[in-house]
């Protein structure tokens, strides 16, 4: 059964890069079937998606977040990162990794446990 | 983006009882909608996907259906257990992929 494990610093100041990692046991992230999601929580705006890597490489951002978001993937450690530049109060939220069931990428069958990141000077 | 407008926001029920969800698409996703129960301080599960099918392992009270832009979660005898939120969310071809505001679902 796949697990997946968010990790990263729980505080973040305004202005800077949030960074989250999220390790996967028990499953590839490199078998070419599922797509690897970033989604956050926060009370204000309820779920939020934030962008996908492939297991190929390939990459989709909401528009909303784009010119702040990057994913990236290290296969060999069984990883993909989130970073998220120029942050303010507004992205605090529980942040979590998901992966697709196979078909289509939006479709979420496994979960991290979450990891609260707070945006505070 | 795709709106995904969820009703009721709130909802109190009796054990036993039927409960039903509805969420509304802003525009016609097809099948591809699912349905998550996220407990507090846990992650989203997922139960329904497809729009009608039940995820392996979930209990086959819960059920989904509807097709376009209209679509239904029902739960037939409610348990102590599934008191959570409850979120439906598109993932139509074109992304963002969106989800309804929520439904909160306590014991009357």
């Amino acid at each position: 059964q796949v697990q997946l494990q968010e990790s990263g610093p729980g505080l973040v100041k305004p202005s800077q890069t949030l960074s989250l990692t999220c390790t996967v046991s028990g499953g590839s992230i490199s078998s070419g079937a599922y797509y690897w999601s970033w989604i956050r929580q926060n009370p204000g705006k309820g779920l939020e998606w934030i962008g996908y890597i492939s297991d190929s490489g390939s990459t989709y951002y909401n528009p909303s977040l784009e010119s702040r978001v990057t994913i990236s993937q290290d296969t060999s450690k069984k990883q993909f990162s989130l970073r998220l530049s120029s942050v303010t109060v507004a992205d605090t939220a529980v942040y979590y990794c998901a992966r697709s069931a196979s078909g289509p990428p939006g479709n979420f069958q496994h979960w991290g446990q979450g990891t609260l990141v707070t945006v505070s000077s | 983006d795709i709106q995904m407008t969820q009703s009721p926001s709130s909802l109190s029920a009796s054990v036993g009882d039927r409960v039903t969800i509805t969420c509304q698409a802003s525009q016609d996703i097809s099948k591809y909608l699912s349905w998550y129960q996220q407990k507090p301080g846990k992650a989203p599960k997922l139960l329904i996907y497809d729009a009608i099918n039940l995820e392996t392992g979930v209990p086959s009270r819960f059920s989904g259906s509807g097709l376009g832009t209209h679509f239904t979660f029902t739960i037939s005898s409610l348990q102590p257990e599934d008191i959570a939120t409850y979120y439906c969310q598109h993932y139509d071809n074109l992304p963002p992929y969106t989800f309804g505001q929520g439904t909160k679902l306590d014991i009357k």
